[in-house]
């Protein structure tokens, strides 16, 4: 079984400051690991992945993740943030038959 | 644009009804999963299929059931609605539906029930 935690439910940063949406997974399985951003009335896209390879995963408009096996985390940064990553962020694990299991979801919002 | 198409992209419709959503994968994906978003369940995984064949089940009441054709478009049904049912319907879809690959979703399909 698997599951994920996303710290926050609404994160606040001014436009320019570091980004840090928080996650924790659970796993029976070595898992693979997402990063989807939803923007209002739009669907999923796939930010980055992170399936066993290189534990630092970066991802489309400057945002990377880091998988911590020792921490069971996987926390989405991005050094400075822009006006258009307000967005809605989702953490997913899926196990070995793409079962995919995704966290309530983390709110960005960005100030100018 | 991820290639996933769903249709339509609104419904509005009343309490007992039926409606039928459809969805398009990406060109060369086998693998077609449904989804469930609303404000109080969040983001709910309700079916998937492999080419043609259902592979995993997920929160999908009784009342709904979906199928994936030849063509591999995928039909999910909803019957005797609810207000309940109120939400955005997403259709994801991947390459062979191992877990090291990611999904692509389309822009899903607001159902409201009146």
């Amino acid at each position: 079984a698997q599951s994920v935690t996303q710290l926050d439910s609404h994160v606040s940063v001014s436009e320019g400051t570091p980004v840090l949406l928080r996650c924790n997974y659970s796993s029976s399985y070595s898992p693979s690991l997402f990063w989807y951003v939803q923007h209002p009335n739009k669907g999923l896209q796939l930010l980055l992945k992170y399936t066993s390879a290189a534990t630092l995963v970066k991802g489309i408009n400057g945002f990377e993740a880091e998988f911590k096996k020792s921490e069971t985390s996987f926390h989405l940064t991005k050094p400075s943030a822009h006006m258009s990553d307000a967005a809605e962020y989702f953490c997913v694990v899926s196990g070995p038959y793409n079962d995919m299991r995704f966290g309530a979801g983390t709110r960005l919002t960005v100030k100018p | 644009d991820s290639g996933v198409t769903q249709t339509p992209k609104h419904l509005i419709t009343a309490t007992g009804q039926r409606v039928t959503l459809r969805c398009s994968p990406r060109s060369g994906d086998l693998s077609v999963y449904w989804y469930q978003q609303s404000l109080d369940q969040g983001l709910q995984f309700l079916i998937q299929y492999y080419n043609g064949e259902e592979r995993a089940k997920g929160n999908i009441l009784e009342r709904f059931s979906a199928q994936q054709f030849p063509d591999l478009h995928s039909e999910l049904n909803l019957s005797s609605l609810e207000l309940g049912d109120s939400a955005l319907y997403f259709c994801a879809s991947s390459e062979t539906g191992r877990g090291n690959q990611p999904q692509h979703f389309g822009d899903g399909t607001r159902l409201s029930i009146l």
